[in-house]
């Protein structure tokens, strides 16, 4: 399996603008998480998805974030519109759930955003 | 409420053995995981303690004694490539988020 995978890797954008970040999760594993990771906040848990419901969405930010999962093999978070203060990592993160052990999360490699 | 404590930084020299501590407050516990995310790269995974004990895996040890509520990960013969953070997260129920640490940078000097 080739992990999970996010784009873009880097985006650049304007404060205001629409960023749209993308994730698809390893196949078979039916949690899926999405965090923010800044130096000064560590890693948060911004949201996670069972068989594609959102579970949790307490650490959404505010309004201007929202997330969907359409299907067990992709999931979308959006910013709209976007501010500097937004400027972090994005994670995406799978897992198989089910307890113990098969709690275990791989990470994407990240979405590092920049707002202007 | 839910914490997690770890030391925000640990510095070392090669070769040298390494212990980080983590200690928690959580309701549910049902495991403590090691996460490593070097500078730009993503966290992965470590190791996995359920029961009281040590595990070993290679460098890399995982001790958990449930009734402290302490666990450490231990590193030795370090290596400059270990230089990273590393992440202690708590297991809750089954269908749960993990919880993480604020993470421990580890430093490997020459």
């Amino acid at each position: 399996d080739a992990g999970v995978i996010q784009s873009p890797r880097h985006e650049v954008t304007e404060m205001g603008q629409e960023v749209t970040l993308r994730c698809k999760p390893i196949s078979g594993h039916d949690y899926l998480f999405w965090y923010r990771q800044t130096m000064m906040r560590g890693l948060e848990l911004l949201i996670y998805f069972n068989n594609n419901v959102p579970i949790d969405d307490s650490g959404m930010p505010e309004d201007r974030f929202s997330a969907k999962m359409p299907n067990a093999s992709f999931s979308t978070l959006k910013i709209q519109p976007s501010e500097p203060r937004d400027s972090a990592v994005y994670f995406c993160a799978s897992s198989f759930g089910g307890g113990g052990a098969e709690e275990t999360q791989y990470f994407g490699p990240g979405t590092r955003l920049l707002v202007l | 409420g839910q914490s997690l404590e770890q030391p925000s930084e640990v510095t070392a020299v090669e070769g040298a053995i390494v212990q980080i501590n983590c200690t928690y407050q959580t309701s549910g516990f049902y495991g403590l995981s090691w996460y490593q995310q070097h500078d730009g790269g993503a966290p992965t995974f470590l190791s996995y303690n359920a029961l009281d004990g040590l595990e070993e895996t290679g460098r890399f040890s995982s001790f958990l004694s449930r009734s402290d509520s302490y666990g450490y990960l231990l590193l030795q013969e370090l290596q400059m490539k270990d230089s990273a953070s590393y992440f202690c997260a708590v297991h809750g129920k089954a269908g749960t988020a993990l919880i993480f640490g604020k993470g421990t940078t580890l430093s490997v000097s020459s």
